[in-house]
């Protein structure tokens, strides 16, 4: 069936560093992909989407781009801030679901 | 445009109460969902509904029920509640299943003891 395999947490970065958070995906068809991002005590908010292969997401410095070759939709950032401090969810879409990655949590140190 | 709202914020129940978890949204979405997040876990789907009157099992139904009278409100039902159902539910709703965004409520923290 269709899955979000991303990487597992916790991450602890500097501030300004260069942040990678990987995601892979399996699928029928020919899904849309997602970031979502959670902070504390809140409900998940969308952070950015691609819906076809080579398209690139962006939001507030964060990209990522939908490779279908590889079938992964990594996300990163150039340089991470203090209030990127939550938890990253990768997630896919087909047909009538939506289907979450586990979740990947980030603290960022001053 | 309030977006997604859900009530209440926080509740405890004790083995064997029943429960209803109440989302509206005001964005005119023909799709909902319900959600339960675990500690240190992703989201789970537990039923969907992609319109007034259709609802449809996601990944983990058993001991839940949903209604969709309208397309404003898809509440969740907790019959004989359990420890296990211990978790955090949020409601989304979205404007399709597949290209477009689902917008979160802010969750509902229950606790079964």
């Amino acid at each position: 069936g269709d899955s979000v395999t991303q990487m597992e947490g916790p991450v602890t970065l500097s501030e300004e560093a260069f942040l990678t958070i990987n995601c892979t995906y399996t699928a029928t068809g020919y899904p849309s992909l997602f970031w979502y991002v959670q902070y504390p005590g809140e409900g998940l908010q969308l952070l950015l989407k691609a819906t076809k292969a080579d398209d690139k997401g962006s939001n507030k410095g964060f990209e990522a781009t939908y490779r279908k070759e590889t079938t992964s939709f990594h996300l990163e950032k150039g340089s991470v801030q203090v209030s990127d401090s939550a938890v990253y969810f990768c997630a896919l879409s087909t047909g009538n679901q939506f289907y979450f990655g586990t979740g990947t949590s980030l603290t960022v140190i001053p | 445009n309030a977006g997604v709202t859900q009530t209440p914020k926080f509740r405890i129940l004790k083995i064997g109460q029943s429960m209803t978890l109440q989302c509206t949204q005001d964005m005119n979405h023909n799709y909902m969902y319900w959600y339960r997040q675990d500690p240190g876990m992703g989201l789970k789907l537990i039923y969907y509904s992609v319109g007034a009157g259709i609802t449809d099992k996601g990944e983990v139904p058993n001991g839940y029920n949903v209604s969709r009278s309208t397309t404003e409100d898809f509440p969740l039902r907790l019959e004989l509640a359990a420890p296990s159902q211990t978790s955090v539910y949020f409601c989304a709703s979205s404007w399709d299943s597949t290209y477009n965004e689902q917008f979160f409520g802010p969750g509902t923290r229950l606790t079964v003891l």
